[in-house]
C-alpha cells in the first residue's frame, strides 16, 4: 500500500514556465489537499477536493489550478511560475471529513529562478 | 481566523531528557488537534490525534494533552532519543472550515 505518492521530488523552473505536480493516492479516500510549506513556516492550504469532480480554494490559491477527474489523482498546475512559488509542496489525504488521520506524500521541492 | 502557534521554535536537549512541546490556538471551536512529525526532506507523519471531547492521547513514549477552553495542547516526549530529532507540527481542524490549520513547528534535536 503506497499511500500518497507525489512526483517529481525536485524541480527547477524558469520564471513564466508551467508545470504540473502529480499526486496519487491508493486508499480510495474522497478528501485530498495541496499544501505549500515555506522555510520556517507552517503549511498553507492551496486547494482541496472532497471527491471526484469537486474542488475548492484554500488559503493561498492564486497562481495555481487543480482538477479531480478521478478519486485517485489530484494534480496541481502552475501556469506562469513566479519566484514566490518557490516552496515545498505537499499533497495530503485524510481518510474522512473530520477526526481522521491525514496521510501525506513525501513532498515536491520546487525552485523558480 | 484560526491561528496556531508553537513554542519553542527550536529545542536542543541531551538524550534521556523528558521534554514538552507547546501548541496554542486562538479559536476553541475545533473538532480535533493533531500532532505530526516531519523528518528533513520528508513528508509529515501523524503521531497523535485528539478529538475535542478527549483530554489526552498516548502512543508509546508520546503523550499529547488538549485543553480546548484555554486553546492549548502539549506534546510530552519521555526519555528522549536521538531518533526523536525532527520537526514537530501541530494542526487543528476548525468547525467553520473543516480544514487543518498548521502551526509553524518546533525543530527538536536530541544529542547523544
Amino acid at each position: 500500500n503506497a499511500g500518497v505518492t507525489q512526483t517529481p521530488k525536485f524541480r527547477i523552473l524558469k520564471i513564466g514556465q508551467s508545470m504540473t505536480l502529480q499526486c496519487t493516492q491508493d486508499m480510495n479516500h474522497n478528501y485530498m489537499y495541496w499544501y505549500r510549506q515555506d522555510p520556517g513556516m507552517g503549511l498553507k492550504l492551496i486547494y482541496y477536493s472532497v471527491g471526484a469532480g469537486i474542488t475548492d480554494k484554500g488559503e493561498v490559491p492564486n497562481g495555481y489550478n487543480v482538477s479531480r477527474s478521478t478519486t485517485e489523482d489530484f494534480p496541481l498546475r502552475l501556469e506562469l511560475a513566479a519566484p514566490s512559488q518557490t516552496s515545498v509542496y505537499f499533497c495530503a489525504s485524510p481518510s474522512g471529513r473530520r477526526n481522521t488521520e491525514a496521510f501525506f506524500g513525501q513532498g515536491t521541492r520546487l525552485t523558480v529562478v | 481566523k484560526q491561528e496556531v502557534t508553537q513554542i519553542p521554535a527550536a529545542l536542543s536537549v541531551p538524550e534521556g531528557e523528558n521534554l514538552v512541546l507547546n501548541c496554542s490556538f486562538t479559536d476553541s471551536a475545533i473538532y480535533n488537534l493533531q500532532w505530526f512529525r516531519q523528518d528533513p526532506g520528508k513528508g509529515l507523519t501523524s503521531l497523535l490525534l485528539i478529538q475535542s471531547s478527549q483530554r489526552e492521547q498516548t502512543s508509546g513514549r508520546l503523550n499529547a494533552s488538549l485543553d480546548k477552553s484555554s486553546g492549548r495542547s502539549t506534546l510530552y516526549i519521555a526519555a528522549s532519543q536521538p531518533g526523536d530529532s525532527a520537526t514537530y507540527l501541530c494542526a487543528v481542524q476548525s468547525y467553520n472550515t473543516d480544514k487543518l490549520i498548521f502551526g509553524t513547528g518546533t525543530r527538536l534535536q536530541v544529542f547523544p
